[in-house]
C-alpha cells in the first residue's frame, strides 16, 4: 500500500472548518482513500473513503486532486468533540487486509 | 447490535497467565481483523480472519500468540503465558467484504500485566 503524510498536529476554531490534509503521492490506481479517527484511545472511527471523486457524508467530505496525490479531508464545522487524532490510510481494492495506521494528525479544536 | 462489540473492556493477568480476548461482528460481517496498539504508538495489524480461516497472519507475534473465528460464535484472540509487554489495547474491526468496503472498529479491550 502506498504511503501517506500528514502534518502532526493542527488546530481549529470550533465553529470554523477543519480542513486536513494527506499526500499519497505513490497511490496506484486501484488504490482507495480511507479517513478515520480516533478519540483518546477510543476505537478507530471510520469517517468516509473514495477513489477519484469528491465524496461527501453526514460527518465530512472528502476532496481527492485530480491526479490523486493528495487529499484533504473537511469537517464543516468543527466542535469540541472532534478534537482527535486523524488517520489517512491508502489501501488497494481486494486487498483483503490490513489498515496500514500512521501517525496521523492530533486536531485541537479550540473554542 | 449496531457495532462491534468487543469484551472485556478491561482484562488484568498476571505474568505467565492466558488472556482471551473476544470480539462479535457487525450483524452481517464475516470479516475480522485483529490490531493492537502500544502506549503512545498507532495500530499495528495483527490478523485478518474469515469465518473459520485464517487470511492473514503476518503481523502476528510468532510465538504464545493464536486467533480463531468459529463458525458460531465471537473471534477470540489468545495470548498464552502473558509477559509484561503485551500490555497494550487490542481492537478488532470487521467489515462485510475483503473489496473497498470499511473495516469497523470496536472500542478495545485495555490488557494490563501485573
Amino acid at each position: 500500500d502506498a504511503k501517506t503524510t500528514q502534518p502532526p498536529s493542527m488546530d481549529c476554531a470550533e465553529g470554523r472548518a477543519a480542513n486536513l490534509p494527506c499526500n499519497h503521492s505513490t497511490i496506484s490506481g486501484n488504490e482507495y482513500v480511507y479517513w478515520y479517527r480516533q478519540i483518546h484511545s477510543q476505537g478507530p472511527q471510520y469517517i468516509i473513503h473514495g477513489l477519484k471523486n469528491n465524496e461527501t457524508n453526514e460527518m465530512a467530505s472528502l476532496i481527492i486532486t485530480e491526479d490523486r496525490k493528495s487529499s484533504t479531508l473537511i469537517l464543516p464545522h468543527a466542535t469540541l468533540r472532534d478534537t482527535a487524532v486523524y488517520y489517512c490510510i491508502v489501501r488497494a481494492y481486494n486487498a483483503g487486509n490490513m489498515l496500514t495506521f500512521g501517525g496521523g494528525t492530533r486536531l485541537m479544536v479550540k473554542p | 447490535n449496531a457495532g462491534v462489540m468487543q469484551n472485556p473492556r478491561h482484562l488484568v493477568r498476571r505474568r505467565g497467565q492466558e488472556a482471551r480476548l473476544r470480539c462479535s461482528p457487525m450483524k452481517g460481517h464475516s470479516h475480522v481483523y485483529w490490531y493492537r496498539q502500544l502506549p503512545e504508538e498507532g495500530l499495528k495489524f495483527m490478523v485478518y480472519l474469515q469465518k473459520e480461516n485464517i487470511i492473514d497472519e503476518s503481523g502476528m507475534p510468532k510465538e504464545r500468540f493464536s486467533a480463531e473465528f468459529p463458525k458460531e460464535g465471537p473471534s477470540i484472540l489468545r495470548i498464552q503465558q502473558v509477559v509484561r509487554g503485551d500490555s497494550a489495547a487490542y481492537f478488532c474491526a470487521s467489515s462485510a467484504d475483503r473489496n473497498n468496503r470499511p473495516q469497523h472498529f470496536g472500542d478495545g479491550t485495555r490488557l494490563s500485566i501485573l
